[in-house]
Formats: structure tokens, sequence, C-alpha cells
């Protein structure tokens, strides 16, 4: 069984500020890790993951996450935010090799500030 | 990239009827989908996984006879809440793998259900 977490809850930053939302997971197997991201009333979007190879993956609209084994983490981070990152953001962990049983972690709501 | 559609996006409904969500892969075939519930301020539980041609299997906790899974093609499964109360009133979201190169897990957008 594996388990993720994600312990902030909420993270308030001001526009063109950094920003790491944190993400530890817990597993007895190796694992894919994933970012989605989910606008109000809306469904899942996958933001980035990690399946394989360079332990630093990133999205096409400026997030990067790298994926620490040894911490057991896959914090995602941005340099510079945007209004538009507003949003809710999940961490997902499940075993390497399928899809089968996708753990989400509670969520994180960025919330960006002008 | 490939689409998972899901309907309806929104659904009030009396107490005591019963609700069915679709969730339809537009451009491949799906063997499996998954079917998730979140609660307000929550993360998405699984409540089922759903195989195209057999009886879904359910999360420990899920009621079988209460949310009714039917995956009759490999491009449509459906979820039916059964004598639906209040506190059945959430957001349903399904997902569904794409066998083939690239990715793999691919989410609907979701059905806000709520029971008045």
């Amino acid at each position: 069984a594996q388990s993720v977490t994600q312990l902030d809850s909420q993270v308030p930053v001001f526009e063109e500020a950094p920003v790491e939302l944190r993400c530890n997971y817990s597993s007895s197997v190796s694992v894919y890790l994933f970012w989605y991201v989910q606008y109000p009333n809306q469904g899942l979007q996958l933001l980035l993951k990690y399946l394989s190879g360079s332990t630093l993956v990133e999205s096409i609209n400026g997030f990067e996450a790298e994926f620490n084994k040894s911490q057991t983490s896959f914090h995602l981070r941005k340099p510079s935010v945007h209004i538009s990152d507003t949003a809710e953001y999940f961490c997902a962990v499940t075993p390497s090799g399928g899809y089968q049983k996708v753990t989400f972690g509670t969520g994180t709501k960025l919330q960006v500030i002008p | 990239g490939a689409v998972v559609s899901q309907h309806p996006s929104r659904v009030i409904c009396k107490s005591g009827t019963s609700v069915k969500i679709e969730c339809r892969s537009l451009d491949f075939q799906a063997t499996t989908m998954f079917w998730y519930r979140q609660f307000p301020k929550q993360s998405l539980m699984l409540m089922a996984t759903s195989n195209e041609g057999s009886k879904a299997t359910y999360e420990q906790g899920v009621e079988k006879d209460k949310f009714l899974i039917n995956h009759a093609s490999l491009t449509l499964s459906t979820l039916t809440v059964t004598s639906a109360h209040p506190e059945d009133s959430s957001f349903y979201i399904c997902s569904a793998i794409r066998d083939r190169e690239g990715e793999k897990l691919f989410f609907g957008s979701g059905t806000q259900l709520s029971v008045l």
C-alpha cells in the first residue's frame, strides 16, 4: 500500500513570487509520481509526472518537481507564479508499471495574490 | 491528447431518485476505468475499478448496491447512484487507462451531484 502526504492545505503567495508545494509519499514498492491540477468545478489535469530516468521533471507552464528517493518526496516548484496558477494541486502515487491504484494526497490550494 | 468525457457535469435531484453518470473515452478503448469521489476540500477517494465485460471491483466501504457500475463497452462506463440521499452529494470523477504508448491515465471533467 502507498500513501501521500501534502502537509499544506493552503498556500497563499504573491504574484511573481516563487512557490513550493510539498509532497511526501510512502510505499513498499517503486512508484510513479504525479502532480495534478484542478480548477474550480473541473476534473483533474496532469501537470507533470515522474516515471523513471531524470529525477527533475518539468511542465510546459513553468512548474517543476524533483523526485527525491531518500527523502521520499516529490515537491512541486515554480520560480514565479501567475494569477492563473490559482487552483488546487494534488500529488499522487501509483506502483510503477501500472495505474491500477492511484492514491491521491489531500490537495494544496494555491492562492496567488495580485 | 486523449479525451475522457463525463456527463452530466452537474445534476440536482430529489432524495430517493437514481442518477446515472456516464464516462466515455472518446478516442481510445479503455478496458479499465475508475470512479472516484471527492468531498469538499478533501482528496479523491477511489470508489471502484470498472473492467469491461466483468463486474466492478469496489473499494472497502463502498456499497456496491448503492453505486452500480456498468462497463458494457470499451468506451463507456456508467455509475448509477441509486436511491440517492443528501449524504451522496459529492463530486464524482472518472478516469480511464489508455493501453498505448504515451500518456496512460486520463480523467473526466467530473460530475457535481447535489441531492436535495
